[in-house]
């Protein structure tokens, strides 16, 4: 089962724009990387998907190299409102790792004015 | 995207006693999932709720314990038997279909006194 690593914790101020990096060195040929947020006393709520190169939506972007083995989340201009837990998750239903998804550590990001 | 409702949202139990929580699907979906969640801490998978048959548990979790129900495409319930106060927790039920993203439900706040 392809096991994640992120950073626990980061800081950022109102404005600038976030990276999180997470590494998957034994992701499955068949897997996503997916990445979900997640408030207080709320479920995660998913964010982005991607299998490879770039993927933009109107909330982030997730870049992924050509090996797979590492992923970027990219928040654009973050406010307080982003402070929330991030997960960096690899696998996908019905495909890939066991065909279900295995939360890590998640990091934490704080975001001050 | 699915929307999942979860009942009931939060319950104060009885040791000893046990409680079953409902997850419920505005549409169809191929996989469901039960996950528990520490406060502060990530996500553990309990099991896949399988239509038509019995669940798969993950390493830790067994059905005499937690009792897994999936009657039809759209709804799940999972009953935390014979509670104790390590039983508090936040329950969460996950569903999406194959391929795709996941989404969760709100999740159930159980403490158990």
């Amino acid at each position: 089962l392809a096991k994640t690593t992120q950073p626990i914790s980061m800081d950022s101020y109102e404005g600038q724009e976030v990276n999180i990096t997470c590494s998957h060195n034994n992701i499955a040929t068949n897997d996503y990387i997916t990445w979900y947020q997640q408030f207080p006393s709320q479920g995660p709520r998913f964010i982005i998907q991607g299998y490879k190169t770039k993927v933009t939506n109107e909330v982030a972007s997730l870049f992924i190299p050509a090996d797979r083995k590492s992923s970027t989340l990219s928040l654009p201009r973050v406010s307080l409102s982003d402070t929330a837990v991030y997960y960096c998750l690899v696998g996908a239903l019905g495909t890939g790792t066991a065909s279900k998804l295995t939360f890590g550590t998640g990091t934490r990001l704080q975001v001050t004015l | 995207s699915a929307v999942i409702s979860q009942k009931p949202s939060r319950d104060i139990c009885q040791r000893g006693t046990s409680l079953t929580i409902q997850c419920q699907v505005d549409s169809q979906v191929t996989m469901m999932f039960w996950y528990r969640q520490q406060p502060g801490q990530s996500l553990t998978l309990i099991a896949t709720a399988n239509q038509g048959s019995e669940a798969t548990y993950e390493s830790g979790f067994v059905i005499d314990k937690f009792p897994i129900s999936r009657p039809n495409l759209t709804f799940s319930t999972l009953t935390v038997s014979n509670m104790s106060p390590e039983d508090s927790s936040i329950y969460l039920c996950s569903a999406g279909q194959a391929g795709a993203e996941a989404f969760f439900g709100q999740g159930t706040r159980l403490t158990v006194v």
